[in-house]
Parts: structure tokens; sequence; C-alpha cells
């Protein structure tokens, strides 16, 4: 099973600011399988990035996913109050698992 | 438009049987897999097993295994998760989810919750 490691734990940022979020793969994912999920509270997840950097549809292009192998970033190039959420990495190959999330604070 | 509509909130005793459901509208229902994902009280997203609804092929994540059934009706386009002797720790949140053709959950149910208590 491969044990996706996410940090920091939580992220506490003033809006404008930049936020990186960090998905560390205990071995290499295959084929980039690696999405990001935004959990607003009280919500059902949403897909934010699928195959480590496309953006799924309707996501505004602040959000970006870069990285391959084992490690892999979301980055939040300009904090907004809504975007107040728990990140989740997810690697989709045959065994899918979830990082333990992060939880995007706003000052 | 894509939606899952998930069954409602349920309170069971330990002990008891439970089948939620989570029925499929938009696409084609026997295309596409559909996953379960169980979210327990504060904590994070764990991958439960999928489904095929065109042929019910399942396969389920080995913490689950033995302890759930996934199946599906695809004449009603509705897919299930069933317990058949709840316990207190699978008091939780279970979301269904579609898997697109590769593989990530594009689409999400809006959750049932279930709480079991006695």
């Amino acid at each position: 099973e491969i044990v996706l490691t996410q940090s920091p734990g939580t992220l506490s940022l003033s809006p404008g600011e930049r936020a990186t979020l960090s998905c560390r793969a205990s071995q290499s994912v295959s084929t980039n399988y690696l999405a990001w999920y935004q959990q607003k509270p009280g919500q059902a997840p949403r897909l934010v990035v699928y195959g480590a950097s496309s953006r799924a549809t309707g996501i505004p292009d602040r959000f970006s996913g870069s990285g391959s192998g084992t490690d892999f970033t979301l980055t939040i190039s300009r904090l907004e109050p809504e975007d107040l959420a728990v990140y989740y990495c997810q690697q989709y190959g045959t065994s899918p698992t979830f990082g333990r999330g992060t939880k995007v604070e706003i000052k | 438009e894509v939606q899952l509509v998930q069954s409602g909130a349920e309170v069971k005793k330990p002990g008891e049987s439970l089948k939620i459901s989570c029925k499929g509208s938009g696409y084609s229902f026997t295309s596409y897999w559909i996953g379960w994902v169980r979210q327990m009280p504060g904590k994070g997203l764990e991958w439960m097993g999928i489904i095929y609804p065109g042929d019910s092929d399942t396969r389920y994540s080995p913490s689950f295994q033995g302890q759930v059934t996934i199946s599906a009706d695809k004449s009603i386009s509705t897919a299930y998760l069933q317990w058949s002797s709840l316990k207190a720790s699978d008091t939780a949140m279970y979301y269904c989810a579609r898997l697109d053709v590769l593989r990530f959950l594009g689409y999400w149910g809006q959750g049932t919750l279930v709480t079991v208590s006695s």
C-alpha cells in the first residue's frame, strides 16, 4: 500500500498569501495518478487537481498542482477567504489511498 | 448534469443491519465505476471499495474486505453499501463518488451519516 504523508498538518495564512501544500508518497505514484480534493466545512469533498497538475472543471486558476514520482505540491497562489478547507491528496493507482489532509486556515 | 444522490441519515443500534444507497443520474450509470469513501468523525478520508455497475465487478480495500458489501442495481442506476451487523465504530459519514475514466473521483454524493449507538 502506498502511504501518502501530507504536510504541514495545518497552514494559517492571510488572504492574498501563497499556500504551499506537500504530499509525499512512500513509493513512486504510477503515471502521476495523483489527485487533490478540497473539503470545506460540512461539505462533501470536491476534486481540485488530477493527474498531478490538471485543474478540474470550475477550479480557479490560483490553484495549481505540480510534482512527479514521490513528491507532489498543491499551490494556492493568492489565498481567498473561501479557500478555508481541508485538502487531501490521493493516489488512484491499483490500491487507492488518501493522505491525512492539510487544514488551511485564514488569519 | 452528473448527480449522485445518497439516501438519508441513519441511526442504528449495534448488531443491526443497514443498506445505504447512491443513485446516479445525468450519465451512463453502467459505464463508470462507483466508489465508497468513509470519513469517521473529525477524521480523514478512507477508501473502501468500488463497483462497476455494468457487470458488478467489485474491488475492496483490504481494510474493508469482509466488513461491508458493495452492490449495484443497474436497472435503477443505484449503488449500495451494506452492513450485516453494525458496530459503534461504523459511525461515520459515507460518501459515494463516480470514478472518472482515469480513476480519480470526479463527482461526489452529498454523503450519508450513519450513527450506531445503543
